[in-house]
């Protein structure tokens, strides 16, 4: 398996349900990124990973939470989600250096597109 | 302000024929990075092309060209000999180095669409 992978690609929940997205990389990355694309909507940076830490988190509300347990793994658990959070879900993963370097690019996965009923 | 502007929310470009989408950016940081995305209608982003501030060349990955004016803070992405599979949408990306920010900012976007 290379690059990117996420799982699910297409997810329906209920609003009361408990679900969680997963996401993993194969390029030896140490950085990590969610984000949501809405119709409509510029793309929406949710939360970003440096080494398992979490290093930025743009104001998401509490229903989404974040869960890195190694620089390879990415989870972003979901709770009582509200029909306004349907949404394309991208993860992405970069180098990562804690010098932000301009070249560091960004490579995404397919992303899972959630419809909260 | 938006840091990245994309003015076409649409393009359309006949088969074989070149194609420019626009997209200029707005940063006071001496040394920055410039992506492009392609998104098909599957929804994975796909990294296209890299420029950097500094990069004295115009960058080149096949068809794809990006026409960096640093001056105008322009940095257009060109697809030459288009090719139904291009059709998408088309993303530019910055990416600053002031303080160390891991966060790039990404465009709204161009949809292009690639008439056989």
């Amino acid at each position: 398996e290379t690059g990117v992978t996420q799982t699910p690609r297409h997810l329906v929940m209920g609003m009361t349900n408990k679900k969680s997205l997963k996401c993993e990389q194969h390029l030896g990355h140490n950085a990590m990124y969610w984000y949501k694309q809405s119709a409509k909507k510029p793309l929406e940076l949710m939360f970003v990973y440096s080494l398992e830490e979490r290093v930025e988190n743009n104001s998401v509300p509490s229903r989404f939470s974040p869960e890195c347990p190694n620089s390879s793994h990415l989870f972003l658990h979901l709770h009582t989600l509200q029909p306004e959070d349907s949404a394309l879900y991208l993860c992405a993963s970069s180098h990562g250096t804690s010098g932000g370097l301009s070249t560091d690019t960004q490579y995404f996965g397919p992303g899972t597109r959630l419809t909260v009923l | 302000a938006q840091k990245i502007t994309q003015t076409q929310p649409g393009m359309f470009v006949q088969e074989k024929e070149a194609v420019t989408l626009d997209c200029t950016y707005d940063t006071s940081d001496p040394s920055y990075g410039l992506f492009w995305y392609k998104q098909p209608s599957s929804g994975e982003m796909i990294f296209l092309i890299y420029q950097g501030s500094y990069d004295q060349q115009n960058a080149t990955e096949g068809r794809y060209s990006l026409n960096f004016q640093k001056a105008r803070k322009s940095a257009n992405l060109v697809i030459s000999a288009s090719q139904l599979g291009d059709s998408a949408m088309y993303f530019c990306a910055m990416r600053e180095t002031t303080g160390g920010s891991y966060i790039p900012t990404f465009g709204r976007g161009t949809s292009l669409i690639v008439h056989p």
